[in-house]
């Protein structure tokens, strides 16, 4: 099956400080990515859709500053929390959908745990 | 667009039957999914509504009626246990909505 690599697995900083996170199609190209917030024990929260070659649409609630996304190429998206805090600390999990063909199955990444001091 | 799993946790002996309930608010016409995360895996996809396919024994039927989509499996195994997520997709598949999630347990 398709593959969904996310970079790095495991973050943790000072808070202030900005943290990029990857998240790459290995064998198959992404128009659209995913990317979604887990706090412990709860659902996957949905922060934003990013499509190649134009802005990312980021759901209610979620701030474009402070959560920076970008999706250069068609394997390729980045999140990036900008002058993180400790409330930022959470677990991202990427995903992304085949172009083609297009089931609606998403494929996910292994999630990165970002702990801010 | 909501989906709803009531159940946090949801524990069975090996053998016993499962049911994991989902339910849904949507308007339009669901796309319904369920995924599944094993200990220490990524999140996959289990089945979706639309291929109307059993996998790993388990099935799912869309009721339209009581908007609802229920996780089925007539014997649990041990292997069953995992943490099960009811997703909604809708905008042409441009959006996945998940469910809160329950915990299977399935004990020996």
């Amino acid at each position: 099956g398709a593959v969904v690599s996310q970079h790095p697995s495991r973050v943790i900083c000072k808070s202030g400080t900005s943290v990029k996170i990857e998240c790459r199609s290995l064998d198959f190209q992404a128009t659209t990515m995913f990317w979604y917030r887990q706090f412990p024990k709860q659902s996957l929260m949905l922060m934003a859709t990013s499509n190649e070659g134009s802005k990312a649409t980021y759901e209610q609630g979620v701030e474009k500053d402070k959560f920076l996304i970008n999706h250069a190429s068609l394997t390729l998206s980045t999140l990036t929390v900008t002058s993180a805090h400790p409330e930022d600390s959470s677990f991202y999990i990427c995903s992304a959908r085949d172009r083609a063909p297009n089931t609606g199955e998403l494929f996910f990444g292994e999630g990165s745990r970002l702990t801010v001091l | 667009q909501r989906v709803t799993q009531p159940e946090k946790l949801l524990s069975v002996f090996k053998g016993a039957p499962v049911e994991l309930k989902c339910n849904y608010s949507y308007s339009g016409s669901p796309e319904l999914f369920w995924y599944v995360q094993y200990s220490r895996q990524r999140l996959q996809l289990l089945l979706r509504h639309i291929s109307r396919e059993s996998i790993k024994g388990f099935t799912a039927d869309l009721n339209k009626g009581e908007t609802s989509f229920h996780l089925k499996k007539p014997f649990a195994q041990e292997e069953d246990s995992a943490m099960y997520y009811c997703a909604l997709s809708f905008a042409g598949f441009q959006k996945l909505v998940f469910g809160t999630g329950t915990r299977l347990l399935v004990s020996p």
